[in-house]
C-alpha cells in the first residue's frame, strides 16, 4: 500500500521555540494533506487541510498563526508549530489521500512534540 | 455536527474469543464509513470500509456493516489473535470544500492475550 512518512518521530524543545514536522508521502502525489492532533486516550482532531500551491484551510479554533502550514511539492507538506508552548504538546499525525481514491487516506506514523 | 461515537476501552481478550466494537454514528447525508487500525508504533492503517447503506466491508476476518437504520458500524472477528492487539478507530468521511475530510471516534485499544 501507499506509504507516508513523518520526519522527526520524536522531538523535545524549549518554550518558545519553533518546531517544524515533515509529511511525505514517498509513492504518490498527494495535492492535499491533513494534519491531525491527537491527545493521549483521545480522537484523532483535524487541525488543517494543507493544498499543494495554495493555503491550508484550517478548521475552526485553530490558530493559522501558530501552526504554519506549506505544501511546498506533491509529495512533501510541513507544519510548523511557532513559539511552542507546554500546552502544545502532543502526538501529530499527518494523512495524505491517494489521487484515484479520496476516500482512503494513507496515514503517516505521527510524531510526539514535548514542549519543556 | 457530524460525529462518531465507540466503545469505550480498554478491551481484553484471551486468544480465539469473539470480539465486537460498537460504533455508532451522527452525519448529515451518507457518510463512507472507515474502521482504522493502529498497531504499537506504527500510523493508522485502513482495515475496512464502507460506502453505502447494507455494504459489509472484511479484511483480515474482521467485518462491519454499514446499518444506516441504526447509524451502526460495529467491528466483528470471530476469533482474535495476539496479533490484533491494537488501538481500533472508527470513522466517517464528509466531504467539505471540495475534499474528504474523516472524522474519527476516541479509539479502542484492544489486547488479546495468549
Amino acid at each position: 500500500g501507499a506509504v507516508v512518512s513523518q520526519h522527526p518521530s520524536r522531538v523535545i524543545c524549549k518554550s518558545g521555540t519553533s518546531v517544524k514536522i515533515e509529511c511525505r508521502s514517498l509513492d504518490f502525489q498527494a495535492t492535499t494533506m491533513f494534519w491531525y492532533r491527537q491527545f493521549p486516550k483521545q480522537s484523532l482532531m483535524l487541525m488543517a487541510t494543507s493544498n499543494e500551491g495554495s493555503k491550508a484551510t484550517y478548521e475552526q479554533g485553530v490558530e493559522k498563526d501558530k501552526f504554519l502550514i506549506n505544501h511546498a511539492s506533491l509529495t512533501l507538506s510541513t507544519l510548523t508549530v511557532t513559539s511552542a508552548h507546554p500546552e502544545d504538546s502532543s502526538f501529530y499525525i499527518c494523512s495524505a489521500p491517494q489521487l484515484a481514491s479520496t476516500d482512503t487516506q494513507y496515514f503517516g506514523p505521527g510524531t510526539r512534540l514535548t514542549v519543556l | 455536527g457530524d460525529s462518531v461515537t465507540q466503545m469505550e476501552g480498554p478491551v481484553t481478550l484471551s486468544e480465539e474469543a469473539f470480539l465486537t466494537i460498537n460504533c455508532t454514528y451522527t452525519a448529515t447525508g451518507y457518510p463512507s464509513l472507515f474502521w482504522y487500525v493502529q498497531y504499537p508504533g506504527e500510523g493508522l492503517q485502513l482495515l475496512l470500509k464502507a460506502t453505502k447503506a447494507d455494504d459489509k466491508g472484511s479484511n483480515k476476518g474482521f467485518e462491519a456493516t454499514y446499518r444506516k437504520e441504526t447509524t451502526s458500524f460495529h467491528l466483528e472477528k470471530g476469533s482474535v489473535q495476539v496479533s490484533d492487539s491494537a488501538v481500533y478507530f472508527c470513522a466517517l468521511s464528509k466531504t467539505q470544500g471540495g475534499s474528504e475530510k474523516l472524522v474519527f471516534g476516541k479509539g479502542t485499544k484492544l489486547t488479546v492475550n495468549p
